[in-house]
């Protein structure tokens, strides 16, 4: 059974910094281009970026380009997002899914970004 | 970036009724390799996105073939022919060919 497990959301204060993490089983992560997307309080849907399936090449929305960075550990089928500097306007589901067709999710994981 | 435009934001459909959504791309969504990546997700209520339809008409493994996908270059439709209830929740268009990638708005889908 596929599964995309993200965690290392919560609470956190303007301007400091957080990394979220994806482990999958069930598949042969290193075989995936693998993307984080965000979903917003109003249901809104981001393409955050994405990763190749060894790492090599990373792609981002120009937006979030200088604050986000994704990468990968293929050893322990897990894909990370580094946040730096967030904004409230970060506040969001976070959710993990395969580039090729988006046919894999997590559960996602809440960021919340608040003083 | 491609804009996705999604209509209507909102559909009530009794059981049975067979309905359609319609995604407009602001720019032709054919890669330059001949695939054409747009794709349509259903998130239900409390849960993740799961695909539907990839590559704008072929049905995900496990998917009932009441859902179907159409369209080319700009102009794409999903149709389910016979609601069902299990079918209500929030139906999202995305496209793969252009990064950034982007999502469309939404469709709601209710049941009368």
């Amino acid at each position: 059974e596929v599964q995309l497990v993200e965690s290392g959301g919560g609470l956190v204060q303007p301007g400091a910094s957080l990394k979220l993490s994806c482990v999958a089983s069930g598949f042969t992560f290193s075989d995936y281009w693998m993307s984080w997307v965000r979903q917003t309080p109003g249901k809104t849907m981001e393409w955050i970026g994405d990763i190749k399936y060894d790492g090599s090449y990373t792609n981002y929305a120009p937006s979030l380009k200088n604050r986000f960075t994704i990468s990968r550990d293929n050893a322990k089928s897990t894909l990370y997002l580094q946040m730096s500097n967030v904004r409230s306007e970060d506040t969001a589901t976070y959710y993990c899914t395969t580039t090729e067709g988006f046919d894999y999710w997590g559960q996602g994981v809440m960021v919340t970004v608040s003083s | 970036d491609v804009v996705l435009t999604q209509t209507p934001p909102t559909l009530s459909a009794t059981i049975g009724q067979s309905v359609s959504i319609s995604c407009r791309s602001s720019q032709s969504l054919l890669h330059s390799n001949g695939n054409t990546y747009l794709h349509w997700l259903l998130q239900r209520p409390g849960q993740s996105p799961q695909l539907l339809i990839y590559l704008v008409s072929r049905l995900e493994s496990g998917v009932p073939n009441r859902f179907s996908g159409s369209g080319s270059g700009t102009d794409f439709t999903l149709k389910i022919s016979g609601v069902e209830a299990e079918d209500l929740g929030v139906y999202y268009c995305v496209q793969g060919t252009h990064a950034p990638f982007t999502f469309g708005s939404g469709t709601k889908l209710e049941i009368k």
